[in-house]
């Protein structure tokens, strides 16, 4: 079947605006997770959803950024009032069941911030 | 805090050469171990992955990954590099299951060039 996806591909905005990036993870993972890929930082890990609660949230920068997931599947992860700081490649990842599956990827979004 | 090393950040080969990738962990309890490599262009993949028994993993094209708890290591091998396998190699952890913590925690990263 069909595999993580993302939109959109790429995301160009304006200092201070806000921002929503979407994720479509495989059909039937439970589990969703939200990374980041930036130059300075590597990847790193923002928020996972078991079912349509977010068990941990640690990984948020800040509260400018919050994610929700509705019916169990589709995710959407919203950046508000944008900093040229969160230029980043966002990565989707979803699996079966917790940490004994293997997290599959998404393409990712490519978010500048001028 | 869990924390993953990559130690090489750059390795150049020519084909044919042997692979050697290290990583190391430092957690010390139930840990699920991986690899996964991103292409240029394209989005990261998993090559492997351990979480129990046989310590020795083989993963696609090629590549192997042995854990060695007493050295909380698990490098990434492969005898022989092709031109195709120039690519970036991440290391990944997270903890056991049923523990509540299941993001992974990702090395830098790894950039392999491989010549002709």
């Amino acid at each position: 079947g069909a595999g993580v996806s993302q939109s959109p591909s790429n995301k160009v905005t304006e200092k201070g605006k806000d921002v929503e990036l979407r994720c479509d993870p495989i059909s039937g993972h439970t589990a969703l997770y939200w990374y980041r890929q930036s130059l300075g930082q590597g990847l790193e890990f923002l928020i996972y959803f078991q079912g349509n609660s977010a068990p941990d949230k640690s990984g948020l920068p800040s509260d400018r950024f919050s994610a929700e997931r509705t019916g169990g599947s589709v995710s959407t992860l919203t950046i508000q009032r944008t900093q040229q700081e969160d230029s980043a490649v966002y990565l989707c990842a979803s699996s079966l069941e917790l940490a004994g599956d293997t997290q599959y990827f998404g393409p990712g979004t490519r978010l500048t911030v001028l | 805090a869990q924390s993953v090393s990559q130690h090489n950040h750059h390795v150049i080969l020519s084909e044919a050469a042997s692979l050697e990738l290290g990583c190391n962990y430092s957690y010390g309890g139930t840990v699920n171990l991986f690899w996964y490599v991103q292409y240029p262009g394209q989005h990261l993949q998993l090559l492997l992955k351990y979480f129990s028994g046989d310590p020795l993993v083989k993963g696609i094209k090629g590549f192997e990954a042995e854990f060695i708890k007493s050295k909380f290591s698990f490098n990434l091998r492969k005898p022989s590099v092709q031109w195709s396998d120039t690519a970036e190699y991440f290391c990944a952890v997270n903890r056991g299951m049923n523990t509540g913590f299941q993001k992974l925690v990702f090395g830098t990263g790894t950039r392999l060039l491989v010549s002709p």
